[in-house]
């Protein structure tokens, strides 16, 4: 089976502007997560998606956003960026007719530098 | 205070050795632990998952929790420089949920 797979692998933005990132989970896999990775901060969860419904939600701003399309893809928008907002976003799924959350597999990430 | 505290290293130790790494938690909820390693430039890895207290081995890897003391180690028999990466202890409370918390990672060099 194929991996996780995000696009695009690296993204330079502009403060202000906004940006979209995409996931697409193993096949089969009907959660997907997202997480922000900083050196200071470490992993720290954005939301989760099961099912095209927002399962979980962490504590960001509401600029971070997402979505989850019909075949499990999933997307998220980040809009009025900020210095702060550069990292790697890193999408994982889980499999399991509920979504196991303790079983997830990480896509390579999206590394987004903000300018 | 971190929900889950992990020593960020370096560490490093010569090849064959055997690696104790290490994670502790303030949150009694978690019931599912997780170890992922991570190499430079990629995503987490998932190395291996223990629900509640208890062992686990795969291979050179074991892990275990000691849930009456929050405290969760994974260790590597005969370590191997491709061993050498960011290693990241993660923790959740209920199976059904994609939320994890993660330590901040202890960052392991195996000299050959």
């Amino acid at each position: 089976k194929a991996g996780v797979t995000q696009t695009p692998r690296y993204l330079i933005k502009t403060r202000g502007q906004q940006v979209t990132l995409s996931c697409s989970p193993i096949s089969g896999h009907r959660s997907v997560s997202w997480y922000q990775q900083t050196p200071g901060q470490g992993l720290q969860f954005l939301f989760e998606y099961f099912s095209e419904t927002q399962r979980n939600k962490g504590n960001f701003p509401g600029r971070f956003s997402g979505r989850q399309f019909s075949n499990s893809r999933s997307e998220m928008n980040v809009s009025t960026l900020e210095l702060g907002d550069s990292a790697l976003y890193l999408c994982a799924s889980s499999p399991g007719s509920q979504g196991a959350g303790y079983e997830q597999y990480f896509g390579p990430g999206t590394r987004l530098t903000v300018t | 205070q971190k929900e889950v505290e992990q020593d960020p290293g370096p560490l490093s130790v010569p090849e064959g050795a055997i690696v104790s790494l290490n994670c502790t938690y303030s949150n009694s909820a978690f019931q599912y632990f997780m170890w992922y390693r991570q190499y430079s430039r990629k995503g987490p890895e998932l190395l291996m998952y223990t629900y509640s207290s208890g062992n686990k081995e795969d291979g050179r890897f074991t892990a275990q929790v000691d849930k009456s003391s929050k405290y969760i180690s994974l260790f590597i028999r005969d370590s191997q420089p491709s061993d050498s990466a960011t290693y990241l202890c993660a923790m959740t409370g209920s199976s059904n949920t994609g939320k994890l918390i993660f330590g901040q990672g202890t960052t392991l060099q195996v000299k050959p």
